[in-house]
């Protein structure tokens, strides 16, 4: 069966630079989420989108942002990079109707 | 705003044999969902088992089982037959349903490492 798909898998910046991930949803999936995991802890929730229009909004620091497209795949943007980013970024993505969320598995950022 | 408790940083069991992995949640909602993830070392997130608060039976799927105990706000998680490949921190998490609106996202607990014996 299809997975999420998160790109790029790994990915090494620099302070105050910009980073761009991708996520592309099962099919038929119309929300998308990301989520946040640092070092030892628990996953935290940054942003949702459903139908292309954001749908929830979490701990995300206003240097971040997303959006979500035509085609239901979903960016999460990040400038001004800090060393406290570097963490495992999430996508899951739910059909409406089943109301569980499947994970892809990860992008590993980290920021030197 | 809800929140998820595992009180156990950590178990281990002896492969074959049966493990349970608590947690507590607190919420005012009636209506919920609540989920155990599984992380092995690959970090992947891989969805164990789904409960669902309005359905009074517990939830199974195959080896995983859960204890709901609704006035409790209790959901543990039990692995019988354990095996090698259950070595991985597991996370319990809650989600309001999806037509309350707004809040929908998984909110985890800080989860728990399980390692299997062999």
């Amino acid at each position: 069966a299809a997975g999420v798909i998160q790109s790029p898998r790994h990915l090494i910046k620099e302070k105050r630079e910009t980073a761009t991930l991708k996520c592309y949803p099962i099919p038929r999936h119309d929300t998308v989420y990301w989520y946040q995991q640092g070092p030892g802890q628990d996953p935290q929730f940054l942003i949702s989108f459903y139908e292309k229009m954001q749908s929830d909004k979490g701990s995300i620091p206003d240097r971040f942002s997303a959006q979500q497209f035509s085609d239901y795949h979903s960016e999460l943007n990040m400038s001004s990079l800090e060393l406290g980013d570097s963490a495992l970024y999430f996508c899951a993505s739910s059909p409406d109707s089943l109301e569980t969320q499947y994970f892809g598995p990860g992008t590993r950022l980290l920021v030197l | 705003a809800q929140t998820v408790t595992q009180s156990q940083p950590e178990m281990s069991v002896q492969e074959a044999e049966t493990v349970t992995l608590s947690c507590t949640y607190d919420t005012s909602e009636n209506n919920y969902y609540l989920f155990w993830y599984k992380q092995p070392p690959s970090r992947q997130m891989i969805l164990v088992i789904r409960q669902e608060a309005y359905k009074q039976q517990n939830a199974t799927e195959n080896r995983f089982s859960v204890n709901f105990q609704k006035a409790a706000k209790s959901f543990s998680l039990k692995i019988s037959d354990s095996q090698l490949g259950d070595t991985a921190m597991y996370f319990c998490a809650f989600m309001k349903p999806l037509y309350t609106g707004a809040n929908s996202k998984l909110t985890f607990g800080k989860g728990i490492t399980l390692s299997v014996r062999p």
